[in-house]
């Protein structure tokens, strides 16, 4: 059983509006991550998370919040989208040191027309 | 400013030869290394790690080599099937650091 999950899938949203994406895990793990992938630029972290109720910011978070109401799950919020953040994204957990193994979600693709 | 480098953007071998793979870091506190497989539609998976006491890890046909003083590794991919075709992910992070830094990925095509 899938044990880092993401809502929805597929999303297709216009300019200006409010897009949640969703992301669940079941490892108990500490951190968690939002990445974004885009052809060229590989994986770039976006925003990531220690612990219930902690946000930080990745390379790239503008345009971007998060949150992280529970240990399981963990939000990314783009409140104004544009084109530019047409991409793939994805959510992974992790144990509490960076040399740990990251286990990621099937990933998001979203359009934003 | 890119810290981990991966050399090729895309790699073609045949079925049978040893695919390699060529990444480069930049940050001298970096000490574990370790490669993401990724399959089309999914999310990458780790594949194999190494960390910078070693100059070798293996696991089955995948290889790592490490040169610490270069500050460069590459994954060897012997036998190539093309069930390997897929992106690999090069990165890297320090023992005490809470994220992996990536690099762009190669895209392994396995010709039959």
């Amino acid at each position: 059983e899938a044990a880092v999950t993401q809502s929805p899938r597929n999303k297709v949203a216009v300019t200006g509006g409010k897009v949640t994406l969703s992301c669940n895990q079941t490892n108990n793990h500490n951190n968690m991550y939002w990445y974004r992938q885009d052809t060229g630029h590989g994986l770039r972290l976006i925003h990531y998370s220690y612990g219930a109720g902690s946000t930080e910011k990745g390379d790239i978070p503008d345009g971007y919040k998060a949150s992280r109401p529970s240990q399981e799950n963990f939000s990314l919020i783009l409140e104004l989208a544009t084109p530019s953040q047409t991409s793939v994204y994805f959510c992974a957990s992790g144990d509490l040191q960076g040399d740990a193994e990251q286990f990621f979600g099937p990933g998001t693709r979203l359009t934003v027309l | 400013q890119q810290q981990v480098r991966q050399s090729s953007q895309s790699l073609t071998v045949w079925e049978g030869e040893t695919a390699i793979l060529n990444c480069s870091y930049e940050n001298s506190a970096f000490d574990y290394f370790p490669w993401y497989q990724q399959f089309p539609g999914e999310g990458p998976a780790l594949l194999i790690a190494i960390r910078s006491v070693s100059d070798k890890k293996e696991d089955g046909r995948f290889t790592i080599f490490f040169n610490k003083r270069e500050k460069n590794l590459s994954l060897h991919i012997k036998d190539s099937q093309p069930g390997d075709s897929a992106t690999y992910f090069c990165a890297a992070s320090g023992t005490n650091a809470y994220k992996v830094i990536f690099g762009k990925g190669t895209h392994l095509h396995v010709l039959p």
